[in-house]
């Protein structure tokens, strides 16, 4: 199976600052076919991106995705309060589809 | 707008078998995918399998002998039942829908329910 890992495990951060999450596949994602989520304590994750870059209904443009291959990254242009949460993401390119192990956004 | 709520047991001895159901509200099962992850504490989600709506099932290869996931359309839910539990089977559980799956691939979950804590312990 597929193993993504997700750098760094923590990031810290000021509201207004830019994010770059990053998520390494351990073989190639062929058709970028890798999606974003968010979570926040006690709740269910939060579709964000799909298609490695495509942005899931709802979600402020301040969410970027990019990426291709063994590669991608989600980008929050300007940190909100709301967006302190944790991030995983997933590829559904190959059986089983997996999780990376996430990576935590808190405040500075 | 699609709901989604787990229920079952939220303790479950060692060994027994976990089964949990989740009710869809809002919209027809009919048509749709659904899934159940799990995601222990700390840890990144895990998918376990998927049902369709005519009953076709796939489960993840380190499950598959001790998954079942079946449907009730006339009841609009779905349930899981995984057998021989330890305490490694100890985490939330959630049931998500995906717009298709194939093969053991879903594509992107974008309903989730809140999930459910299941313990595994004597």
């Amino acid at each position: 199976e597929i193993v993504l890992t997700q750098s760094p495990g923590t990031l810290s951060l000021s509201p207004g600052e830019r994010a770059t999450l990053s998520c390494r596949a351990s073989q190639s994602v062929s058709s970028r076919q890798l999606a974003w989520y968010q979570q926040k304590p006690g709740q269910a994750p939060r579709l964000l991106i799909y298609g490695a870059s495509s942005r899931a209904t709802g979600i402020p443009d301040r969410f970027g995705g990019s990426g291709s291959g063994t590669d991608f990254t989600l980008t929050i242009s300007r940190l909100e309060r709301e967006d302190f949460a944790m991030y995983y993401c997933q590829q559904y390119d190959t059986s089983p589809g997996t999780f990376g192990q996430g990576t935590k956004v808190e405040t500075k | 707008q699609v709901q989604l709520q787990e229920s079952g047991p939220g303790l479950v001895k060692p060994s027994e078998t976990l089964s949990l159901t989740c009710t869809v509200s809002g919209g027809s099962i009919s048509g749709y995918f659904w899934s159940w992850i799990r995601q222990p504490s700390g840890k990144g989600p895990e998918w376990i399998g998927y049902i369709y709506s005519d009953g076709t099932t796939n489960y993840n290869p380190s499950l598959k002998s001790r998954v079942t996931i079946s449907v009730d359309t006339s009841k609009n839910h779905f349930s899981l039942k995984l057998a021989s539990v330890t305490a490694a089977d100890t985490a939330m559980y959630y049931c998500a829908r995906a717009g298709y799956c194939t093969h053991g691939i879903c594509s992107p979950f974008d309903y989730w329910g809140q999930g459910t804590r299941v313990t595994v312990s004597s």
